[in-house]
């Protein structure tokens, strides 16, 4: 069973540009989430998606920032327009149904977006 | 909303030494604590887990002990080898089923664990 993927790894972008970051969930996973990693930093809960619906946004800048997760196809968080400050690591973890004991969110790799 | 604090945000400690990790949370309905381990360049890694009607769970080297009243949790890692060098998480969330806005899984700021061979 293949873990989360994400892609790109790595993604370079001028400012004023937009960045388009790709999940795809562990098989059988419905609920995805995005965080924030700052260098040195913690993990900062941006958005929990399930499939064609957004359930919390309530750790996304209301500006420029956007996610989906479509019936078919990977969850994607974009960015437009970027800014230097919006230079981090971004996380992507996905847990399956949500039950009254099944809770562990399982981490992709991550995409480092530098913003030049 | 809940807030996760975690200490040390740095521990070194000698090869076979025993580490603590130790990290406290502000709302009493929240019931599961996972730790990672996020190593250098990578995705952080679920390597151990408790639900808040259990006070302890071990897995070889690594255990988690839960002090509800308290509001405070930890993690031990005994024997420390120079591969259990990293940074480690701990993270707590409220039960389900979730509601808009309290749903999401808090983490503390982490500790860079770096075992001295």
């Amino acid at each position: 069973n293949a873990g989360v993927m994400q892609n790109p790894r790595h993604l370079v972008r001028r400012r004023g540009q937009e960045a388009r970051l790709r999940c795809s969930p562990m098989k059988g996973h419905s609920h995805v989430y995005w965080y924030r990693q700052l260098p040195e930093e913690g993990l900062k809960f941006m958005v929990y998606l399930q499939k064609e619906n957004i359930i919390d946004e309530s750790g996304m800048p209301k500006e420029r920032f956007s996610a989906e997760f479509p019936k078919e196809g990977p969850s994607i968080l974009r960015i437009q327009q970027v800014v230097r400050g919006d230079s981090a690591a971004y996380f992507c973890a996905s847990s399956p149904q949500v039950t009254g004991s099944s809770y562990e969110q399982y981490f992709g790799p991550g995409t480092r977006l530098t913003v030049t | 909303g809940e807030n996760v604090e975690q200490h040390p945000s740095t521990l070194s400690v000698q090869e076979g030494d025993s580490a603590v990790i130790k990290c406290t949370y502000s709302d009493s309905a929240s019931n599961y604590f996972p730790w990672y381990k996020q190593e250098l360049g990578k995705g952080p890694q679920l390597i151990i887990d408790i639900r808040s009607n259990v006070g302890e769970k071990k897995d070889q080297r690594i255990a988690v002990t839960l002090n509800k009243t308290a509001k405070h949790f930890s993690l031990h890692i005994t024997e420390t080898q120079p591969e259990d060098s990293a940074v480690y998480f701990c993270a707590a969330r409220p039960p389900y089923p979730f509601t808009s806005n309290n749903n999401d899984m808090r983490f503390g700021a982490g500790t860079r664990l770096t075992v001295k061979p």
